[in-house]
């Protein structure tokens, strides 16, 4: 199946501070990609959607100006936590898709945010 | 809104038998997708199966398959020859054509030996 890769696989961040998650398509063009948090032991809570060269859609909830998403290419989506602080910690994962009207989605293998 | 409910937080399965995890959803389409995923400890999550709601047959992974009920609004997944890999957070989810995922909340599965 394709490839989706997540960087970095875990980072620890000093409070205040802002860190970048990259979401990279390997071998398919993500036309869009899914951002979730996954707190332990429960399910993924879709944060956004973003497709290619427009804005992301925030589910309901979630700040936009404290998770800033960019999908500037269709391999590559970032997420922002900006201003991060304790209760930001958490798992991180991004899937993509490749078009608009597939069903198939791929996921990164997650990264671990820790705020101190 | 679709909904996705799987009632079994935990099960817990003997290795090398058989066990069967359950899916409910809640949706007016007629047109859909269902998936099972499986995150192990990696919390890498690994497509397990998917089914398309035109289709009656069931479908079948090797060891994995489905009893797809679409009038019922039921999609559970057997297990079959459980082995100790097997041991992972299971999740139900729905898709429409197009459309993000709505999972369910997550069954943990417990392979003993």
């Amino acid at each position: 199946g394709a490839v989706v890769s997540q960087h970095p696989s875990w980072v620890i961040c000093k409070s205040g501070t802002s860190v970048k998650i990259e979401c990279r398509s390997l071998d398919f063009q993500a036309t869009t990609m899914f951002w979730y948090r996954q707190f332990p032991k429960q399910s993924l809570m879709l944060m956004a959607t973003s497709n290619e060269g427009s804005k992301a859609t925030y589910e309901q909830g979630v700040e936009k100006d404290k998770f800033l998403i960019n999908h500037a290419s269709l391999t590559l989506s970032t997420l922002t936590v900006t201003s991060a602080h304790p209760e930001d910690s958490s798992f991180y994962i991004c899937s993509a898709r490749e078009g608009h009207m597939n069903t198939e989605a791929f996921f990164g293998q997650g990264t671990r945010l820790t705020v101190v | 809104a679709q909904t996705v409910t799987q009632s079994q937080p935990e099960m817990s399965v003997q290795e090398a038998e058989t066990v069967t995890l359950s899916c409910t959803y809640d949706t007016s389409e007629s047109d859909y997708y269902l998936f099972w995923y499986k995150q192990p400890p990696s919390r890498q999550m690994i497509l397990v199966i998917r089914q398309e709601a035109y289709k009656q047959q069931n479908a079948t992974e090797n060891r994995f398959s489905v009893n797809f009920q679409k009038a019922a609004k039921s999609f559970s997944l057997k297990i079959s020859d459980s082995q100790l890999g097997d041991a992972a957070m299971y999740f139900c989810a729905y898709n429409e054509y197009g459309n993000k995922l709505v999972f369910g909340a997550g069954t943990i599965l417990r392979v003993k030996s």
